[in-house]
């Protein structure tokens, strides 16, 4: 009954380190998602994949790379990590591609810090 | 351009009356879907209810419902008979394609006892 897992759930950054969160989805979805989530704006989509192999970028990918390497693992990278990135990020998944409808389910979030 | 629309930073409540979330949303696709989402104190995001643009009926799914009003673009949701663990967050989203779910700003609701 995993759905969607996140790891680290927390993590503190020195400026210019670099890290990756690691998203994993157990329910065979094509499509995932990293989201950031920032007091009063809701969540933003950062970066996401249609599937094995690909990736996209949403609305604010700058400072971000990804990885789709296996179908139920979708990997977030901060290169060289800046105070401005500190945030609360949210994997999540879905099946596709053709449905508004499809449901988005999300895992449980990783805070992170970057002093 | 926001796309989604709370209004409402913060609403409050008292136990078991019902309680109105709204949410206006702008978009010009004909085919779209609507979602509301909670998220507790703990973080994490609980789907609760959809809503399709070419459904004819308000959707519910127990004490949650959905106020549709397409000319209006609004889509608020209906919380029955609340309950304390009804305090959280709540988000409203759209979703225009496969690959695009946009989120409002949230709405904080405190249910009194």
């Amino acid at each position: 009954n995993a759905g969607v897992t996140q790891t680290p759930k927390f993590r503190v950054l020195k400026t210019g380190q670099s890290m990756t969160l690691l998203c994993a989805q157990d329910m065979n979805h094509e499509y995932m998602y990293w989201y950031r989530q920032d007091p009063g704006m809701g969540l933003r989509l950062i970066h996401y994949s249609v599937g094995e192999g690909t990736t996209a970028k949403g609305e604010v990918p700058d400072g971000y790379n990804v990885s789709r390497l296996k179908k139920q693992n979708f990997l977030l990278g901060l290169e060289s990590a800046a105070p401005s990135q500190t945030s609360v990020y949210f994997c999540a998944s879905s099946h596709g591609p053709d449905r508004v409808g499809n449901t988005i389910y999300f895992g449980e979030g990783s805070w992170l810090t970057v002093v | 351009a926001q796309k989604i629309t709370q209004t409402q930073p913060g609403m409050f409540v008292q136990e078991k009356e019902a309680v109105t979330l709204d949410c206006t949303y702008d978009t010009s696709d004909p085919s779209y879907g609507l979602f509301w989402y909670k998220q507790p104190s703990s973080g994490e995001m609980i789907f609760l209810i959809y809503q399709g643009s070419y459904d004819q009926q308000n959707a519910t799914e127990g004490r949650y419902s959905l106020n549709f009003q397409k000319a209006r673009k609004s889509a608020n949701l209906v919380i029955s008979a609340s309950q304390l663990g009804d305090s959280a967050m709540y988000f409203c989203a759209m979703r225009e394609g496969p690959n695009d779910m946009r989120f409002g700003a949230g709405t904080r609701l405190t249910v009194k006892p």
